[in-house]
C-alpha cells in the first residue's frame, strides 16, 4: 500500500513561533501533496496543494506568508506555521497522489497543533 | 457556493444490520465522488471512488451509489460490525484534473454488538 507520514504526530508551542510539519510519501513519490486543516467534529478544509519544485498554489482565505509550504523533493513536503497564535490551533492533515486527477489521495495521520 | 452535506448527527445501528450514509451536494458538478473512512485523532482512509458515468460500485462489504440527477451518493456498509464504527466521509472532485476534493463533514457511525 501506499504510506504517508507525518512528523511531528503532536506539537505544542508558544504563541509567537513556528512550528514545521514534515509529510513524506514512504514508498512512492508523490506529483502532488495537499495540506488540510480540520477543527473539531468539521470538515478537511483545503488550505494548499504543492507540486514539486513549484510554488504552492493556496485557497482562498489561506495566507500564504503565514503557511509556508516548501515541497523540495518528489517523497516530501513541508508546512511552516510561522508566529504561531491560539488561533492556528487545530488538526493538520497531508495528502499525497502518485498521479493526476482522479487518482487516490492517501492521507498522513496528521499533526495535532496546539498555541499556547 | 458549492455545499456538500452529510447527515450531523451520529448514526447508531445494531450489529448485523445494514448502515447506509449519505451525501447530498448542491451547487456543483463532479466528475467523480470518493468515500473515506476517518477515526479519531487519525488522517482519512480511502475506501470507494465512484465516478459520474457510473451508478454503482462495490467492495467487500461495502457499496456506493451515485445519482447526477439527485446530486446525491449513498454509502452502505452491510452485515456492520463494531470495527466498522467511525466517521465516515464523502468527497467530491471535479474534472480539473488538480484532484483536488471538497470534502463533507462526515457522518459518525456507531454499530453497537
Amino acid at each position: 500500500g501506499a504510506v504517508v507520514s507525518q512528523h511531528p504526530s503532536r506539537v505544542i508551542c508558544k504563541s509567537g513561533t513556528s512550528v514545521k510539519i514534515e509529510c513524506r510519501s514512504l514508498d512512492f513519490q508523490a506529483t502532488t501533496m495537499f495540506w488540510y486543516r480540520q477543527f473539531p467534529k468539521q470538515s478537511l478544509m483545503l488550505m494548499a496543494t504543492s507540486n514539486e519544485g513549484s510554488k504552492a498554489t493556496y485557497e482562498q482565505g489561506v495566507e500564504k506568508d503565514k503557511f509556508l509550504i516548501n515541497h523540495a523533493s518528489l517523497t516530501l513536503s513541508t508546512l511552516t506555521v510561522t508566529s504561531a497564535h491560539p488561533e492556528d490551533s487545530s488538526f493538520y492533515i497531508c495528502s499525497a497522489m502518485r498521479g493526476r486527477g482522479t487518482d487516490t489521495q492517501y492521507f498522513g495521520p496528521g499533526t495535532r497543533l496546539t498555541v499556547l | 457556493s458549492q455545499k456538500i452535506e452529510q447527515n450531523s448527527e451520529a448514526l447508531n445501528i445494531q450489529e448485523g444490520k445494514t448502515a447506509t450514509l449519505t451525501c447530498n451536494y448542491t451547487n456543483y458538478s463532479p466528475a467523480y465522488l470518493q468515500w473515506y473512512r476517518q477515526d479519531p485523532g487519525r488522517g482519512p482512509v480511502f475506501l470507494l471512488l465512484i465516478r459520474e458515468n457510473e451508478k454503482e460500485k462495490r467492495k467487500e462489504r461495502l457499496k456506493v451509489t451515485f445519482d447526477t440527477t439527485l446530486k446525491q451518493s449513498l454509502f452502505h456498509i452491510t452485515a456492520s460490525q463494531p470495527a466498522d464504527s467511525a466517521t465516515y466521509l464523502c468527497a467530491l472532485g471535479g474534472s480539473s484534473n488538480t484532484g483536488k476534493l471538497i470534502f463533507g463533514q462526515g457522518t459518525t457511525l456507531q454499530v453497537k454488538p
